[in-house]
C-alpha cells in the first residue's frame, strides 16, 4: 500500500510571509496525489491535484505544489499567508485507484 | 447543486446500541468511502466501495459495517463492538476506474458521533 508522511505536525507563519507544508510519499509508481484543506469541524476541501501532468500544480487560493519524483515528494506552498489560511492540511495519495491514503495532517497557524 | 450529504452532523449514542451514519451523494460518484478522524491523526479508512453491493474492509473496519444497495447511497453503521466509537466521520466519494487512478475524493461535511 501506498504511504504518506507529513513532516511538520505544526507549522506557524506570520501573516504575509511564505507557506512551506512538506510531503513525501512513498509509492512504487507515480501515483495521483492531492492536497486538501479541511477547518474546524468542516469536511476536507480540494486544494489542488497532481494526476502525470505538469509537475507544478496550480490550486485554489494561491497554493501550489510541486511534484518530484525523484525526491518524492510533493510540497504545497504559498508565497505569501492570510489569516484565513489557517487550518489543517493533508497530503493524500492515491492507493493504485482502489480508495486514498491520508498523511497524518499538518496545522498552519497565521500570526498576525 | 451536486454533492454528498452527510446527516446526522450530531449524534448522541448510548453504550451498547448501534447506531448508523447517512451518506448520500448525487454526483454520480462509482465509487463511496467512509473515513475516521480523531484529534490529532489524519483519516483512517473504515470501509469502501467501488460498485454497487460491493465493498471492502479499510484498515479499520472491525465494529463497522456498510451496506451499498444504491449507487447514491452508503450507510455505516456503528456497532456495539466497537469499543471507542467517539470520532468525527467523513464520507467521500470519487469517480473511479477501478484498478486505474482515482480522480480526487469529494467529501460531506461530517457526522460527530459521541457516546454518553
Amino acid at each position: 500500500a501506498q504511504s504518506v508522511t507529513q513532516l511538520d505536525s505544526h507549522v506557524s507563519v506570520s501573516e504575509g510571509t511564505p507557506v512551506l507544508l512538506r510531503c513525501n510519499y512513498s509509492s512504487s509508481y507515480s501515483p495521483s496525489l492531492f492536497w486538501y484543506v479541511q477547518h474546524p469541524n468542516k469536511g476536507l476541501q480540494l486544494l489542488l491535484k497532481y494526476t502525470s501532468a505538469a509537475t507544478l500544480v496550480k490550486g485554489i487560493n494561491g497554493f501550489e505544489a510541486e511534484f518530484k519524483k525523484s525526491e518524492t515528494s510533493f510540497h504545497l506552498t504559498k508565497p505569501s499567508a492570510h489569516m484565513s489560511d489557517a487550518a489543517e492540511y493533508f497530503c493524500v495519495v492515491d492507493n493504485y485507484g482502489q480508495n486514498f491514503v491520508f498523511g497524518p495532517g499538518t496545522r498552519l497557524s497565521v500570526l498576525p | 447543486d451536486g454533492g454528498i450529504t452527510q446527516s446526522p452532523k450530531y449524534l448522541f449514542r448510548k453504550e451498547g446500541q448501534n447506531v448508523t451514519l447517512s451518506c448520500e451523494q448525487n454526483l454520480n460518484h462509482d465509487a463511496m468511502y467512509w473515513y475516521r478522524q480523531d484529534p490529532g491523526q489524519g483519516l483512517r479508512l473504515i470501509y469502501y466501495s467501488q460498485i454497487v453491493n460491493d465493498f471492502q474492509k479499510g484498515d479499520i473496519a472491525e465494529g463497522y459495517s456498510v451496506s451499498r444497495e444504491k449507487k447514491e447511497s452508503f450507510p455505516l453503521t456503528v456497532t456495539s463492538a466497537q469499543k471507542n466509537p467517539t470520532a468525527f466521520y467523513l464520507c467521500a466519494s470519487s469517480r473511479s476506474d477501478r484498478g486505474h487512478r482515482n480522480t480526487e475524493a469529494f467529501f460531506g461535511q461530517g457526522t460527530r458521533l459521541t457516546v454518553v
